[in-house]
């Protein structure tokens, strides 16, 4: 069974870009969650998706932004971005919302912002 | 305002001792906790949760336990084993999700020496 992907890997983008990420959770699961990943704030939940509705957001500025498709996959968006932008962002697929035990994370994409 | 804390960055432990580590909260809203466990350039492995319901939860070589009094959670592995070295992210959630889903802790990242 394939793992959690997030496309891209790395990314580089300069401040006032916009940039989407993608995520495609693990076949059957319905629920995929983003996280952001800093060294000074460490990992923090920006929102969750469950059968393309958002069921939760974390205390993020609405330049962060996701949808998810009927096929589950999942793309967050993060519009005028900020050097504090730079970080690694995670997603996580699982069978159910909230099912936080069950939660299976991706590599996560690496996003620069010069 | 931080409410998940994880206070020791890092933690150095011999081979076949015991590892522990700590996480303290400050929301009396979470009833779940969680670790995870993180190698580098990957996504977190959920690794053992527990509800506040109990005090202990075990899985083999790990254990948490959680006093609700103190808002104080600690992680045991025990024997301490090389693959155990890596970053531990201690969790929270409330009930039903909350507003911000999974909480986070920044990280103790555990070094086990031969």
């Amino acid at each position: 069974k394939a793992g959690v992907t997030q496309t891209p890997r790395y990314l580089i983008k300069t401040r006032g870009q916009q940039v989407t990420l993608s995520c495609s959770p693990i076949s059957g699961h319905r629920s995929v969650s983003w996280y952001q990943q800093t060294p000074g704030q460490g990992l923090q939940f920006l929102f969750e998706y469950f059968s393309e509705t958002q069921r939760n957001k974390g205390n993020f500025p609405g330049r962060f932004s996701g949808r998810q498709f009927s096929n589950s996959r999942s793309e967050m968006n993060v519009s005028t971005l900020e050097l504090g932008d730079s970080a690694l962002y995670l997603c996580a697929s699982s069978i159910a919302a909230l099912s936080y035990n069950e939660q299976f994370f991706g590599p996560g994409t690496r996003l620069t912002v010069l | 305002d931080q409410q998940v804390k994880q206070n020791s960055p890092s933690l150095s432990v011999q081979e076949g001792r015991i590892s522990i580590l700590n996480c303290d909260y400050t929301n009396s809203m979470f009833d779940y906790f969680l670790w995870y466990k993180k190698y580098p350039a990957e996504g977190p492995t959920f690794l053992i949760s527990i509800s506040s319901i109990k005090d202990k939860n075990e899985d083999g070589r790990f254990t948490v336990f959680l006093n609700k009094s103190a808002k104080h959670l600690s992680l045991h592995i025990v024997p301490s084993q090389p693959g155990d070295s890596a970053v531990y992210f201690c969790a929270a959630s409330e009930s039903g999700g909350g507003a911000d889903g999974l909480t986070f802790g920044k990280g103790t990242h555990l070094i086990i020496q031969p």
